[in-house]
């Protein structure tokens, strides 16, 4: 089972930045969080992902709270083709262990608006 | 970012018939990749994590003889549909680890079975 809950759905402006939930609460120690998009029928695309620092790339900036119970990815400026499904993850890096696998939630859809 | 090759990206094919799908890893090595079924309107679920000169696990509720998997090098793995029906039609995507930290995904496969 997913270890993350996100919203269903959100809107956006098209150059407004959207910002997208995702909660956590049991997140473990050695646990990244991660973020993917799916834009349909494609496969998943990486976005970003975080230990316990913000983190910032091209594509978006994430925000991990403190106590690294929730966090929140934002795309800055937002266009029409940031329409997606997007994904939260949390995933441990030591193979073997059974949440180092990426397990899908029901992730967010965001749909930017013109 | 690194890029991971499926093919073919559909295929169609009578019930009963097997159909082989490739998962390439095209400028990484990668000992470790995942195979996903993807549903219409639902999320991706792990089927299998492959590594590389050794079994693949295989998720709860996955049937080993029918989802054949090998990964017989570091850039290759395959997922035979064996005796395909139906209910397999589906939208199936690996992923590989580009170590050490991220996962990237292949286009995905649409496979419908008639």
């Amino acid at each position: 089972d997913a270890k993350t809950t996100q919203p269903t759905s959100m809107d956006c402006a098209e150059g407004r930045a959207a910002n997208l939930p995702c909660n956590h609460s049991t997140i473990s120690g050695n646990e990244y969080v991660y973020w993917y998009r799916q834009i349909h029928s494609q496969g998943p695309q990486y976005i970003i992902h975080g230990l316990k620092n913000n983190e910032t790339n091209e594509m978006a900036s994430l925000i991990i709270t403190e106590d690294r119970k929730s966090s929140t990815l934002i795309l800055p400026h937002a266009t029409l083709r940031d329409t997606a499904v997007y994904y939260c993850i949390v995933r441990a890096l030591n193979s073997g262990g059974s949440n180092y696998k990426l397990t899908f939630g029901k992730g967010t859809l965001l749909t930017v608006n013109p | 970012g690194a890029v991971v090759s499926q093919h073919p990206s559909w295929v169609i094919c009578k019930s009963g018939t097997s159909v082989k799908i490739e998962c390439r890893s095209l400028d990484f090595q990668a000992t470790t990749m995942f195979w996903y079924r993807q549903f219409p309107k639902q999320s991706l679920m792990l089927m299998a994590t492959s590594n590389e000169g050794s079994k693949a696990t295989y998720e709860q509720g996955v049937e080993k003889d029918k989802f054949l998997i090998n990964h017989a090098s570091l850039t290759l793995s395959t997922l035979t549909v064996t005796s395909a029906h139906p209910e397999d039609s589906s939208f199936y995507i690996c992923s590989a680890d580009s170590m050490p930290t991220e996962a990237f995904f292949g286009q995905g496969t649409r496979l419908t079975v008639v």
